[in-house]
């Protein structure tokens, strides 16, 4: 069963400053990794895919990378505002094989805030 | 649509009623997933459809639950006989294929009283 860590759970930074979101996997067989960001009270937003022939995906100030061998993923936020405040989940989407395979596996999410 | 709609966003029931939730999915797409996120818990799967198949129902925890999607489209999310413990915000998820990323609605919190 493939299971999502995120690592840390919480994060609390100053304005500017440059960060990084970890999460693992234990299954390496994906179709993809996506990462969200979700508001309080808010659905996901999704913020970068990254499918598992890629090494990394940039927006803006975000950037994700994969190391599909080592079920790795990282999501690096350059300059930090404190609007990027909010929770980060990153999801697998596994291989076919059904049981729920076909869908999502989220991770916690790290709940993220960036103090002005 | 331009992106997933859920309804309704907000939903207070009483222990013993049933309740639906609505979800229309973006125009085209032909995956649907349903979420459950408790307080303070991450994202439990609970159903998927893709195109003509059989759903995927293995993620619902209780025959209580149960989903259908009409013509491909927009899909129910009915349950039955409410349980407090049922009191979570239920996301709905669309993707154009398995291949591609998901788009979530902005969710419906039900609260069981």
């Amino acid at each position: 069963k493939q299971e999502v860590t995120q690592i840390p759970a919480a994060l609390s930074v100053p304005e500017g400053e440059n960060l990084v979101l970890n999460c693992s996997f234990t299954d390496s067989a994906i179709y993809n990794l996506q990462w969200f960001r979700q508001d309080p009270g808010k659905g996901l937003t999704s913020l970068l895919l990254i499918q598992s022939s890629q090494r990394e995906q940039t927006s803006g100030r975000l950037n994700a990378s994969l190391d599909k061998s080592s079920g790795r993923s990282t999501l690096y936020i350059a300059a930090s505002q404190p609007g990027d405040s909010a929770t980060y989940l990153c999801a697998v989407r596994l291989l076919g094989g059904g049981g729920g395979a076909d869908g999502l596996t989220f991770g916690k999410g790290t709940h993220l805030i960036i103090q002005p | 649509g331009a992106g997933v709609s859920q309804s309704p966003s907000n939903k207070v029931t009483e222990k013993g009623k049933d309740v639906e939730l609505r979800c229309d999915p973006i125009s085209g797409h032909t995956a649907l997933y349903w979420y459950r996120q408790s307080l303070g818990q991450g994202l439990e799967f609970l159903i998927y459809f893709q195109g003509n198949s059989a759903p995927d129902k293995s993620g619902l925890p209780s025959d209580r639950f149960s989903a259908e999607r009409t013509g491909g489209s927009v899909s129910t999310l009915t349950i039955q006989r409410t349980q407090q413990e049922d009191s979570a915000v239920y996301l709905c998820a669309s993707s154009l294929a398995v291949t591609r990323g998901a788009f979530f609605g902005q969710g419906t919190r039900l609260t069981v009283v």
